[in-house]
């Protein structure tokens, strides 16, 4: 069983850029969760996606978007990068059943820096 | 909406001596508790996690937690800790109400460092 892949490992931007991040979903899964991990900090929700559809949100601007594919990969995709946007971004898949709790499964990250 | 405090952002501790990171959480609806390691350069693994039934959780590399709706706690213990338990350790809630996205709401962290 393949466990949550994300690609690049690393990558730097200059301010203003666009960038995008990709994550293979856990065989099996059928939901992807996107992380930012700024340094120091704990992950913070920026969005969940459950059949190719936007399920859930966290406080993040509209340039923070995504996709999920019939797949269940997924990308993350950031405009108009800031410096902020440094962080380890992470993804996470679950299987989405009826009722109880759907564990989430981590990926290694993607550290972004921006210049 | 929910929130976690970590007490403590960093433990220093001896090799075989007893740790306990502290969480509290913050929450108006019923929520599932998580702990998670991350090592060095890595993703996150689940340590263990609280969604019913005992409120003493048993979970992975021999780490326990209590569950305390009282005192909306759920503190990470272990009886004796290794060299390879240093890394950083985060405490996760989620709305347990489903439908939702199940989104997992972080504390900030605390580094556990252990020492020869």
């Amino acid at each position: 069983e393949t466990g949550v892949t994300q690609s690049p490992t690393h990558l730097i931007k200059t301010r203003g850029q666009q960038v995008t991040l990709r994550c293979s979903s856990q065989s099996g899964h059928n939901t992807v969760s996107w992380y930012q991990q700024a340094l120091g900090q704990g992950p913070q929700f920026i969005f969940q996606y459950y059949r190719e559809e936007e399920n859930g949100r966290g406080n993040f601007p509209p340039r923070f978007s995504g996709l999920q594919f019939p797949n269940y990969s997924s990308e993350l995709n950031v405009n108009a990068l800031e410096l902020d946007d440094s962080a380890l971004y992470l993804c996470a898949s679950s299987s989405r059943l009826a009722g109880g709790h759907n564990e989430q499964f981590f990926g290694p990250g993607t550290r972004l820096t921006v210049l | 909406a929910q929130s976690v405090t970590q007490l403590d952002s960093q433990v220093p501790v001896f090799e075989e001596a007893p740790v306990e990171l502290r969480c509290n959480y913050s929450s108006s609806v019923s929520v599932y508790l998580f702990w998670y390691v991350q090592y060095p350069n890595q993703g996150l693994q689940l340590l263990l996690k609280y969604l019913s039934g005992s409120t003493l959780v048993k979970g992975i590399n021999g780490f326990e937690a209590e569950f305390n709706k009282s005192q909306t706690s759920f503190h990470l213990r272990k009886p004796s800790v290794h060299i390879s338990d240093t890394a950083e350790y985060f405490c996760a809630v989620s709305d347990s109400h489903q439908g939702g996205s199940e989104k997992l709401v972080f504390g900030k962290g605390t580094k556990l460092t252990v020492n020869p």
